[in-house]
């Protein structure tokens, strides 16, 4: 079975900081990963996807993340935060055989002035 | 650009009542989910639904869910007798076929009384 873990529930990081908001997963199979935000009241959004190729993908908004089969983690990066960004943040995954997504608990991610 | 809409964007209900909750995915997209979030929780997969069937769904998804696509271009999940416990936001998503990405609607706040 798979499953997520988003390792931070609250990360709080003031403005032009860099922020690392992580992921771990577990699979028995292939899997295509995906960062979604959620800001308030609104639906999820995708952030960034990896699908194979190239480990660290860019995504929307300046944030990137890095695949590590090794370590079957999937963290979020961003070099320097706006107070824009304070959003909900979730990791998903789903693997080749039904696309359904698991995702993690989620992180806040709050930026302060 | 296109997108996922859903209405309502907020039911109340009565404990034992019927809803339906209404979305309409992006246009070209055949693959169709509802997730689920009870506050506080994480996003949970109920159903996948293609070619006018489910393709899989949770065990959350019991006899008392269904989903319809009554024509072309509107998808829907019906709560045949609701409980306190179906309290939770409510997502519809979509996505291309040979994609894996998927697309999300705002939301429909469901509260059972």
């Amino acid at each position: 079975a798979q499953s997520v873990t988003q390792l931070d529930s609250q990360v709080p990081v003031f403005e032009e900081a860099p922020v690392e908001l992580r992921c771990n997963y577990s699979s028995s199979v292939s899997v295509y990963l995906f960062w979604y935000v959620q800001y308030p009241n609104q639906g999820l959004q995708l952030l960034l996807k990896y699908l194979s190729g190239s480990t660290l993908v860019k995504g929307i908004n300046g944030f990137e993340a890095e695949f590590n089969k090794s370590q079957t983690s999937f963290h979020l990066r961003k070099p320097s935060v706006h107070i824009s960004d304070t959003a909900e943040y979730f990791c998903a995954v789903s693997s080749s055989n039904t696309g359904k997504l698991i995702f993690g608990q989620g992180t806040t991610l709050q930026v302060k002035p | 650009e296109p997108e996922v809409t859903q209405t309502p964007s907020h039911q109340v209900t009565q404990m034992g009542q019927e809803v339906i909750l209404r979305c309409v995915p992006i246009s070209n997209h055949l693959y169709f989910y509802w997730y689920r979030q009870i506050l506080g929780q994480k996003v949970e997969f109920l159903v996948s639904f293609y070619n006018n069937e489910i393709s899989e769904k949770s065990e959350i998804f019991d006899d008392q869910f269904s989903v319809e696509r009554p024509d072309g271009s509107n998808f829907t999940l019906k709560i045949r007798s609701t409980k306190l416990e179906d309290s939770a936001m409510y997502f519809c998503a979509s996505r291309l076929a040979g994609a894996h990405e998927q697309y999300f609607g705002p939301g429909t706040r469901l509260t059972v009384t």
